[in-house]
């Protein structure tokens, strides 16, 4: 069974700061990997996907994430942190034999001023 | 235009009543799915939904049921609603393993 985890309900970072936001998961096949932004009161947005091609995944609005097969990780990053970057972020693994999604319980981003 | 659209956006009803959601994609996919999200904002997958088959959570009441009278839309029935049931519902529609594209979301209140 596939299964994500996110490590931190919520992160603060300052204004122009490095975001991190993990993401972990566990698959029993090859992996498709995403991650959505979702703005208050709004429905979920992809920033990015990783399909089995490039291992750095570019993304929306300067965020990037590296799948790394060893270490099950697909971390988002983006180097500055700006204030209108603050929503919950959600990564979400599929398996490629017709599994559906999974969402891991997501990450609340604070942007400090 | 918008890709996935939802009806109502708000929906605030009496323990005891029955009520729909609608959903519609003009994307052409071929899967339309329902999901759950908590006051905690866990998302929870309720049913997945492509012209062949329909997969249900098992840990969903069978007071839920999904019903697609086309392909472009997957609408949302609850019968006897109750306090527990109070959530943002979210449509989505994906095609094969692309990603999905969510819909605007209804936020149910049960009084």
């Amino acid at each position: 069974a596939q299964s994500v985890t996110q490590l931190g309900s919520h992160v603060s970072v300052s204004e122009g700061a490095l975001v991190l936001l993990r993401c972990n998961y566990s698959s029993s096949v090859p992996p498709y990997l995403f991650w959505y932004v979702q703005y208050p009161n709004q429905g979920l947005q992809l920033l990015l996907k990783y399909t089995s091609a490039a291992t750095l995944v570019k993304g929306i609005n300067g965020f990037e994430a590296e799948f790394k097969k060893s270490e099950t990780s697909f971390h988002l990053t983006k180097p500055s942190a700006h204030m209108s970057d603050a929503a919950e972020y959600f990564c979400a693994v599929k398996g490629n034999y017709g599994q559906n999604f999974v969402f891991g319980p997501g990450t609340r981003l604070s942007v400090l001023p | 235009d918008t890709a996935v659209s939802q009806t109502p956006k708000y929906l605030v009803t009496q323990m005891g009543n029955d009520k729909s959601i609608k959903c519609e994609q003009n994307l052409g996919h071929d899967t339309m799915y329902w999901y759950k999200q908590d006051s905690k904002k866990f998302l929870k997958i309720m049913f997945s939904y492509n012209n062949k088959e329909l997969i249900i959570n098992e840990t969903v009441p069978n007071r839920f049921s999904p019903k697609s009278p086309d392909k472009a839309h997957l609408n949302l029935h609850i019968n006897s609603l109750e306090l527990g049931d109070s959530a943002v519902y979210f449509c989505a529609s994906s095609l094969t393993v692309n990603e999905q594209f969510f819909g605007p979301g209804t936020r149910l209140t049960v009084l």
